[in-house]
């Protein structure tokens, strides 16, 4: 079993639509999480940090769930530039290993 | 403010060539630094980390080195490259641990071609 698993899509969905993505991880220890977006041929990008209580901005909710070992991102009002890989990144134990998702495509079409 | 510095950014190279990508950070001290490589289609990598001048932790064995030779300065090389080296080559940092600040920071990336 991978240690950060993600569905790798793609997804393609309308402008408008309400889209979620979700990450399972399999160290219970693990002790962060965020969510990054990389465009196409580019570097990834900090989307959000992803807490127990969850987090929103703007049309982005990120959730965490401990007991199940997820971690979920929504997007709503879906827009073009929405399209983009998401990445789901977990940090382990002692705070240095660092593991990505192999990410989820997203394509926004009109 | 922080910024991360990476060059060359595409970079083609003959097999059994040497390499040294290089990745320098501006606006801190004391990072942690990392070198991920993503294949393409695939997720990223992590190679190594450096906690510190002259400290270097490998994740996976492979023909490629990491040296730190100063607090914000990180290099990646190979004395000879393999086709499998071809990727995109990220550097990161990230604060201090010490603070509990676990955001990694992305270099622009080297786009590596072995021919």
């Amino acid at each position: 079993r991978k240690e950060v698993e993600q569905d790798p899509g793609p997804f393609n969905v309308p402008e408008g639509a309400t889209v979620a993505f979700n990450c399972t991880y399999s160290n219970s220890a693990s002790q962060s999480f965020f969510w990054y977006r990389q465009d196409c041929r580019k570097e990834p990008k900090l989307l959000m940090s992803v807490y127990s209580s969850g987090n929103e901005d703007g049309r982005f909710t990120a959730q965490l769930n401990r007991a199940s070992q997820y971690i979920s991102l929504l997007i709503r009002d879906s827009k073009l530039s929405d399209s983009a890989t998401y990445l789901c990144v977990v940090i382990g134990g002692g705070g240095f290993k660092t593991i990505f998702g192999a990410g989820t495509r997203l394509f926004v079409k009109a | 403010s922080q910024t991360i510095h990476q060059w060359p950014a595409t970079l083609v190279q003959p097999v059994g060539s040497p390499l040294s990508l290089e990745c320098t950070v501006e606006g801190t001290s004391n990072p942690n630094l990392y070198w991920y490589r993503q294949a393409a289609g695939r997720g990223l990598q992590l190679l190594f980390y450096s906690v510190g001048i002259g400290q270097i932790s490998s994740e996976v064995p492979q023909n490629l080195s990491a040296s730190r030779p100063q607090d914000r300065q990180f290099i990646l090389s190979s004395k000879k490259l393999l086709l499998s080296d071809s990727g995109f080559y990220l550097c990161a940092w990230r604060g201090d641990v010490a603070l509990a600040v676990d955001t990694q920071y992305f270099g622009p990336g080297t786009r590596l071609t072995v021919l």
